[in-house]
């Protein structure tokens, strides 16, 4: 069974703090999604992954996968207030030929002022 | 410009009631998703949709039914609501242009249907 796991499951820093959050798994994914999810609101994408060892960055999100595409990190440098929210981690399902994604539980992230 | 749409917003249901969720997406998109989201248990498929015409059972769809007779259009049915389904449901589409690649193209949320059964 392909299970993502997230960690920690939730985070609450002060503005301007970095911080890190982890997707693992025993299998193997071809990419991983990131998403982001506001109160109240639908999953966003912000990140694809797709090669084993690439880095992608998106502003102050730096997000890697690692080299042999069991496992990424969401990396946040100096954050503020607007990161506050749930993030997921996502892969092809097995014979995810459908376009099928496993999601992870998510990191719930609180920023404050 | 509204990508994903989801009615009702909220609903509050008795045990036993039936309804009908409804996504609608102007992206074109062929393939359509309905999510639970339940907590600390995270988005769980419940049925999804490669194409008009066509449905295939998700992760959790025991209790579920759902119609995709227009392709703009995926609908989720609740035949006899029980309070175990008491959740949150969003709706998903994405591109499925290319199979192969299907699995890295992003998915479009709706906002989400509250949905309480007493």
């Amino acid at each position: 069974t392909q299970l993502l796991e997230q960690s920690p499951q939730f985070l609450s820093i002060q503005e301007g703090e970095n911080l890190t959050v982890y997707c693992n798994s025993s299998s193997v994914f071809s990419s991983l999604q990131w998403y982001r999810q506001e109160p109240g609101e639908g999953p966003v994408l912000l990140v694809t992954v797709v090669t084993g060892g690439e880095v992608k960055k998106l502003k102050r999100l730096t997000f890697q996968f690692g080299d042999a595409r069991k496992d990424s990190s969401l990396h946040i440098t100096a954050a503020q207030p607007g990161d506050t929210g749930l993030y997921l981690c996502a892969g092809p399902a097995l014979g995810g030929s459908q376009g099928n994604l496993i999601f992870g539980k998510g990191t719930k992230l609180s920023v404050k002022p | 410009n509204a990508g994903v749409t989801q009615t009702p917003k909220f609903r509050v249901l008795k045990t036993g009631q039936s309804m009908t969720l409804l996504c609608a997406q102007d992206m074109n998109h062929e393939y359509m998703y309905w999510y639970r989201q339940d907590p600390g248990m995270g988005l769980r498929l419940i049925h999804y949709s490669v194409g008009e015409g066509t449905t295939a059972k998700g992760e959790v769809p025991d209790g579920y039914n759902v119609s995709r007779l227009k392709k703009q259009n995926f609908l989720l049915g609740l035949e006899s609501a029980a309070p175990s389904q008491t959740s949150v449901y969003f709706c998903a589409s994405s591109y499925g242009v290319m199979r192969r690649a299907a699995s890295n193209q992003p998915q479009h949320f709706g906002d989400g249907t509250r949905l309480s059964i007493l």
